[in-house]
């Protein structure tokens, strides 16, 4: 069964800090993956899809970046955190070719 | 873009009631996926139904694609049904789903 782990689960970082969120999908190989973001009170918006290793799209300007080192881990990170990165970010995954999406438990960021 | 409205934003049922659940879409569709968020943000997904009608348990959803709408019904409803409903739209080739805000589901004993 495929299993996907959000790390941390909550953040309190200060403005101007650096930020890593990880994300590792276990049981699939070659999964399609996926960073979402939701303020408090808002909608979720994609941020950024990888298909493959070392190839990451963004979808939406936050001054974030993403990675994806290896076939099973997705790496979202800034070098300054700023006020408005407060939120909900999610992690997804997808099977290539098919349209289902998968959610991790996600990571609550608290930029005070 | 995609366009995602949800309907009724919010719904307050007694245990036992049904609930029926609307979303409507501005753009043809390759993917429509309903999602349950807990009180504490993780996502689950209830049903994957692009189109036509699927049942799981006592939801059942039906998508007429061609009217760019989609229904959620649930059954019996239970006080751990309470949280807050989600349809999403997926409408690109790299799989971008666009997200309602939601409809908050009450349901009390």
């Amino acid at each position: 069964a495929q299993t996907i782990h959000q790390w941390p689960v909550a953040e309190i970082k200060a403005v101007g800090s650096p930020l890593s969120l990880g994300c590792t999908i276990k049981g699939k190989s070659s999964p399609n993956l996926y960073w979402y973001w939701q303020a408090t009170g808002g909608t979720l918006q994609q941020l950024f899809y990888s298909i493959t290793v070392g190839q990451v799209e963004s979808v939406v300007q936050l001054n974030l970046s993403a990675s994806r080192p290896k076939d099973d881990q997705f790496i979202l990170s800034t070098e300054k955190l700023l006020l408005s990165h407060s939120g909900f970010y999610l992690c997804a995954w997808s099977y290539r070719g098919r349209r289902e999406v998968f959610f991790g438990k996600g990571t609550r960021l608290t930029v005070v | 873009g995609q366009q995602v409205q949800q309907s009724p934003a919010s719904l307050v049922l007694q245990e036992g009631e049904n609930a029926e659940l609307q979303c409507n879409f501005s753009s043809t569709a390759t993917q429509l996926q309903w999602f349950y968020q807990s009180p504490g943000g993780s996502l689950v997904s209830l049903l994957s139904n692009p189109s036509g009608t699927k049942h799981t348990g006592r939801l059942t959803s039906t998508t007429v694609t061609k009217e760019r709408r989609s229904s959620l019904h649930i059954s019996s409803s239970q006080t751990t049904d309470s949280g807050t409903y989600l349809c999403a739209i997926g409408d690109s080739g790299y799989n971008k789903l666009t997200f309602g805000k939601g409809t908050v589901l009450l349901v009390s004993p």
